[in-house]
């Protein structure tokens, strides 16, 4: 079966400071990992994904993950934090790119000024 | 990308009716589509997968006479909360997949918001 989880269910940042959104995952299979954001009563917007070509991922809005398959980790950073960078954070797991998604607890991004 | 929207974004109910929540597929044809449900500040949780034509396969503990799904076209899946409680006041969220685009990823509605009163 697999799994994901984000350790940290809040995270707080500077404006500027960089931004580091830890997930693990479980799979018995090659996974395709997601990270999303959700901002206040909205759906999901697709930051990245791994599909098992570059380890190294970039995404939109500046953010970045990389997949390392010793640490079975997939974490989240941008350089710098932006104050519209505040919102909920969900790293995902699936066995195929459009199939049923696994979330994980999610991580609540603060930027503080 | 593919656009999935949501129909309502937010819907206030009395306790024992019933609500239908649509999800369509604007540019693409959807054989699969997904519903979750997520609690706030809470995961999005997998509810059931909706296949068009056929039954929808539900998650464990998810009651299937209470949360009917219904996927008649390729465009359109629908999801009715039956008899509504409190209790299912919550945020519900699908998407869906556009198979006749290889290497792509499911794409989400906005979300609907049942309040049950």
């Amino acid at each position: 079966a697999q799994s994901v989880t984000q350790l940290g269910s809040h995270v707080s940042v500077s404006e500027g400071a960089l931004v580091l959104l830890r997930c693990n995952y479980s799979s018995s299979v090659p996974p395709y990992l997601f990270w999303y954001v959700q901002y206040p009563n909205q759906g999901l917007q697709l930051l990245l994904k791994y599909t098992s070509a570059a380890t190294l991922v970039k995404g939109i809005n500046g953010f970045e993950a990389e997949f390392k398959k010793s640490e079975t980790s997939f974490h989240l950073t941008k350089p710098s934090a932006h104050m519209s960078d505040a919102a909920e954070y969900f790293c995902a797991v699936s066995p195929t790119q459009g199939g049923k998604l696994i979330f994980g607890q999610g991580t609540e991004l603060s930027v503080k000024p | 990308g593919a656009v999935v929207s949501q129909h309502p974004s937010w819907v206030i109910c009395k306790s024992g009716t019933s609500v239908k929540i649509e999800c369509r597929s604007l540019d693409f044809q959807a054989t699969t589509m997904f519903w979750y449900r997520q609690f706030p500040k809470q995961s999005l949780m997998l509810m059931a997968t909706s296949n068009e034509g056929s039954k929808a396969t539900y998650e464990q503990g998810v009651e299937k006479d209470k949360f009917l799904i219904n996927h008649a076209s390729l465009t359109l899946s629908t999801l009715t909360v039956t008899s509504a409680h409190p209790e299912d006041s919550s945020f519900y969220i699908c998407s869906a997949r556009d198979p006749g685009r290889a290497n792509t990823e499911a794409f989400f509605g906005q979300g609907t918001r049942l309040t049950v009163v």
